[in-house]
């Protein structure tokens, strides 16, 4: 199946800071990638669809000025955590869908990226 | 609001034993998607099936839908260690998968 690489897996701040965390899809294009955020033992809640070339989409609640999402290639795509603080300590997952593969409604995801706000 | 909602929250068997996790939603949808976690990890995709289909298999795991119940399960048989893991179903409805809260399943030598 196609590959999505997220980077870094771990990250650890200073409160104020920002974080920026890397989405890419390494053996096909991604016109469009979606943003997660899990709390532990918790489900997946979907924060943004990230779009190439255009603005993101994002879910209800979400801040987008918080929360940064650039896709600027077919390959990439990032989400910047700005002036992180404390609650923002999650797991951030990224997952794209292979459209040219047959639009089959699956989702290939990274391996997630902990963020932890100090 | 979410839409798959899956039961149990746990579960813990013996090796050898089959797993069944089930899982319920409230709206229409296209396709219904079974992902596993392992901890700390992402997910991985492990079995679709669509509004209509009834039953699909993969290895050892099988996937059930009824759609007048809204509900769907997953069961894995002759489980095994490597097997425990979270379990999410995802809905599919227009454009996004909305997941569930996950059972997080315990197998034991």
């Amino acid at each position: 199946g196609a590959v999505v690489s997220q980077h870094p897996s771990w990250v650890i701040c200073k409160s104020g800071t920002s974080v920026k965390i890397e989405c890419r899809s390494l053996d096909f294009q991604a016109t469009t990638m979606f943003w997660y955020r899990q709390f532990p033992k918790q489900s997946l809640m979907l924060m943004a669809t990230s779009n190439e070339g255009s603005k993101a989409t994002y879910e209800q609640g979400v801040e987008k000025d918080k929360f940064l999402i650039n896709h600027a290639s077919l390959t990439l795509s990032t989400l910047t955590v700005t002036s992180a603080h404390p609650e923002d300590s999650s797991f951030y997952i990224c997952s794209a869908p292979d459209l040219l593969a047959g639009n089959t409604g699956e989702l290939f995801f990274g391996e997630g990226s902990r963020l932890t706000v100090l | 609001s979410q839409q798959g909602e899956e039961d149990p929250q746990a579960l813990s068997i013996q090796e050898g034993e089959n797993a069944t996790m089930n899982c319920s939603y409230k709206t229409s949808i296209n396709n219904l998607q079974w992902y596993r976690q392992n901890s700390g990890r992402g997910l991985v995709h492990l079995i679709l099936i669509r509004s209509n289909e009834r039953e699909k298999h993969s290895g050892r795991l099988r996937v059930t839908l009824d759609t007048s119940k809204k509900s769907s399960s997953l069961l894995i048989t002759a489980s095994r260690a490597a097997d425990t893991a979270s379990y999410f179903c995802a809905t599919a409805g227009y454009s996004t998968l909305t997941f569930g809260k996950g059972t997080m399943l315990l197998v034991s030598p």
